[in-house]
């Protein structure tokens, strides 16, 4: 099954890009690469998401490397409501790793 | 977009008693929602997949007659915690796939307290 990969946690500071890796080794050809974030007692927010191509949106922009095997988040420009645990998955697994806790510094 | 209402938000029951929540498509149709556990500073963990009008699945070590799952309209989807103890307690989340591999959307999540 495809996992992924993340750092337990990161800093940033506001207004800083923030850069969030994840390793997803073991995927497979048509599995698309998700984002969602998880601010304290809510639900899942999604963020973005990808097969191959690098993609953009309001919240964020996602980088694949060519292999595959793992992705960036960017949050452009960091603000403190960006605190919150980040998780890369690999659809369809429903196996959701430990994710990033990214903390915004003023 | 599409949206899944659950509720109750939060919920404080006594040992022993039954809590049933309750997770809405408001703007399309769920055919299949997943049911969530997550415990403070932990990831979600599956428990169940509900699928409308066909029983559910139990991930490995999930109690079905523990935690009762009914599926019976394509808007609707409950999940009951039966004989509620305090080792229950924990934020439960719904998740339904959305068409044309754009993932999952989540409700606002349950947290369910056993006293």
């Amino acid at each position: 099954d495809a996992k992924t990969t993340q750092p337990p946690s990161m800093d940033c500071a506001e207004g800083r890009a923030a850069n969030l890796p994840c390793n997803h080794s073991t995927i497979s050809g048509n599995e698309y690469v998700y984002w969602y974030r998880q601010i304290h007692s809510q639900g899942p927010q999604y963020i973005i998401h990808g097969l191959k191509n690098n993609e953009t949106n309001e919240m964020a922009s996602l980088i694949i490397t060519e292999d595959r095997k793992s992705s960036t988040l960017i949050l452009p420009h960091a603000t403190l409501r960006d605190t919150a645990v980040y998780y890369c998955i690999v659809v369809y697994q429903l196996i959701w790793g430990a994710g990033t806790k990214l903390i915004i510094k003023p | 977009g599409a949206v899944v209402s659950q509720h109750p938000s939060w919920v404080i029951c006594k040992s022993g008693t039954s809590v049933k929540i309750e997770c809405r498509s408001l703007d399309f149709q769920a055919t299949t929602m997943f049911w969530y556990r997550q415990f403070p500073k932990q990831s979600l963990m599956l428990m169940a997949t509900s699928n409308e009008g066909s029983k559910a699945t139990y991930e490995q070590g999930v109690e079905k007659d523990k935690f009762l799952i009914n599926h019976a309209s394509l808007t609707l989807s409950t999940l009951t915690v039966t004989s509620a103890h305090p080792e229950d307690s924990s934020f439960y989340i719904c998740s339904a796939p959305l068409p044309a591999n754009y993932g999952y959307t989540f409700g606002s999540g349950t947290r369910l307290t056993v006293v």
